[in-house]
């Protein structure tokens, strides 16, 4: 079945400096979705990227979607307090079933 | 809108007990998706409804597992027996057809002893 694999498992970063997880999928995704779950909370909708090649940006955040819709990516530029959370990709082969990724878990030393 | 609205936040029981978890998704939504999540095995997608029907339950562990939506504005999942290893965070997601943006409910944190 598909499966949809993300790295790095856990990173710990200084506040200020960039992180960046990726997501790979075995299968050719429809979409991508990533999602943001606080330490005690539920997962939380960032954003859906449809197109190949698409890259989208939020403030500091910036999503990108491979050219064959197999891999993602998530880049934070200059981390906050504020962005500590677990991140996921979730990807959708068809048939509206999401795979999550096992997530990253992001940590940050002010 | 209130969200989606599960219930009970945290349950503990005994090994062998039903376990009865449930979910209001966000009115409008009519698709219902229910997770599973633990450190292990991460977001485990059991079973999602569109329109109230039952579309994909592969990833329904075991007959112990089942769940229902009876109509657009409920659904339940119920273990029995208990065990365990069913010890999770369960999470009930609903979106629209359309949208595909999943919005989660808080979940029920299930501890069988």
């Amino acid at each position: 079945g598909q499966q949809v694999m993300q790295i790095p498992q856990y990173q710990h970063v200084q506040e200020g400096e960039d992180f960046t997880t990726y997501c790979n999928s075995s299968t050719t995704l429809s979409n991508i979705q990533w999602y943001k779950q606080r330490p005690g909370g539920h997962p939380v909708f960032l954003i859906q990227l449809v197109k190949s090649g698409e890259v989208k940006k939020q403030k500091r955040l910036t999503f990108q979607f491979g050219e064959a819709k197999k891999n993602s990516s998530l880049h934070i530029t200059a981390t906050q307090t504020t962005d500590v959370g677990t991140y996921f990709c979730a990807g959708e082969g068809g048939a509206q079933k999401l795979v999550f990724g096992q997530g990253t878990r992001l940590t940050i030393n002010p | 809108d209130a969200g989606v609205i599960q219930s009970p936040r945290h349950e503990v029981t005994e090994m062998g007990q039903e376990v009865t978890l449930r979910c209001k998704p966000i009115s409008g939504h009519n698709s219902l998706f229910w997770y599973r999540q633990t450190m292990m095995r991460g977001l485990e997608l059991l079973i999602y409804f569109n329109n109230n029907v039952p579309i994909d339950d592969s990833g329904m562990p075991e007959d112990r597992f089942s769940a229902k939506m009876p109509n657009a504005s409920f659904s339940t999942l119920k273990i029995q027996p208990s065990e365990p290893r069913d010890s999770a965070v369960y999470f009930c997601a609903s979106t629209t057809i359309i949208s595909g943006e999943l919005f989660f409910g808080e979940g029920s944190r299930l501890t069988v002893l």
